[in-house]
């Protein structure tokens, strides 16, 4: 079975750093990209940036450019995303996603057809 | 950036009813690459159209896909009790890939 398990549920204050994780299994995880999208309490998707963990070309959205770092180990199947110095703006539930294009010499742009269940991340002194 | 503007924000309708969902884009969006996904509280959003109008595995034939350049729409031909949730368009033809702000279809 395809699926992308994240990492538990996260309390940080505002300052810290934060790494959480999107561990990919029933697949290639070198042959898809895989991206992150934030929701904020109550609100709609927001598009952070994804990578290509077969090289790990990483593109992000202006939005979040230099707010945030997207990783990838490929050596275990997971991608990261994380931060230096959460605030409490960051308070939202991030989920990642794997886009369904097959990468062989080039990779089609695409969908995202497997989500993550998410990981809750609240910053609050 | 491409902006996605989606409409009604929130579409009050009885099961069985028809659903009408529309997603205007600011820029045509490259080859159709325009998916809709279904969210319902407390899940990850699933997807249900991709490429404008293929339906992703496992998707039932209600809900079908049109559309081209600009102008998209996702149509639920008779809904489900299932179906109320919230439904967002996303574009993927060109980076950043962008969302638009989500329609809730809730029951009358």
């Amino acid at each position: 079975e395809v699926q992308l398990v994240q990492s538990g549920a996260e309390v940080k204050k505002p300052g810290e750093s934060l790494k959480i994780s999107c561990k990919a299994s029933g697949y290639s995880f070198t042959s898809n990209w895989i991206g992150w999208v934030r929701q904020m309490p109550g609100k709609g998707l927001e598009w952070m940036g994804f990578i290509y963990p077969g090289d790990s070309d990483t593109r992000y959205s202006p939005s979040f450019q230099g707010q945030v770092t997207i990783s990838a180990d490929k050596s275990i199947s997971t991608a990261y995303l994380q931060w230096s110095s959460l605030k409490a703006s960051d308070t939202a539930m991030y989920y990642c996603a794997r886009e369904m294009g097959y990468c062989t010499t080039f990779c089609p742009d695409s969908a995202f057809d497997i989500w993550g269940q998410g990981t809750m991340v609240t910053v609050s002194s | 950036e491409i902006v996605l503007t989606q409409s009604p924000g929130t579409l009050s309708l009885s099961p069985g009813e028809g659903a009408t969902l529309s997603c205007r884009a600011s820029q045509s969006v490259s080859r159709s690459y325009l998916a809709w996904y279904q969210q319902k509280p407390g899940q990850a959003p699933r997807l249900l159209i991709y490429d404008a109008s293929s339906r992703a595995t496992g998707i039932p034939d209600r809900f079908s896909g049109s559309g081209s350049g600009t102008d998209f729409t996702l149509t639920i031909s008779r809904l489900e009790p299932e179906d109320f949730a919230v439904y967002y368009c996303q574009q993927y033809g060109s980076s950043p890939r962008t969302f638009g702000q989500g329609t809730k279809v809730e029951i009358k």
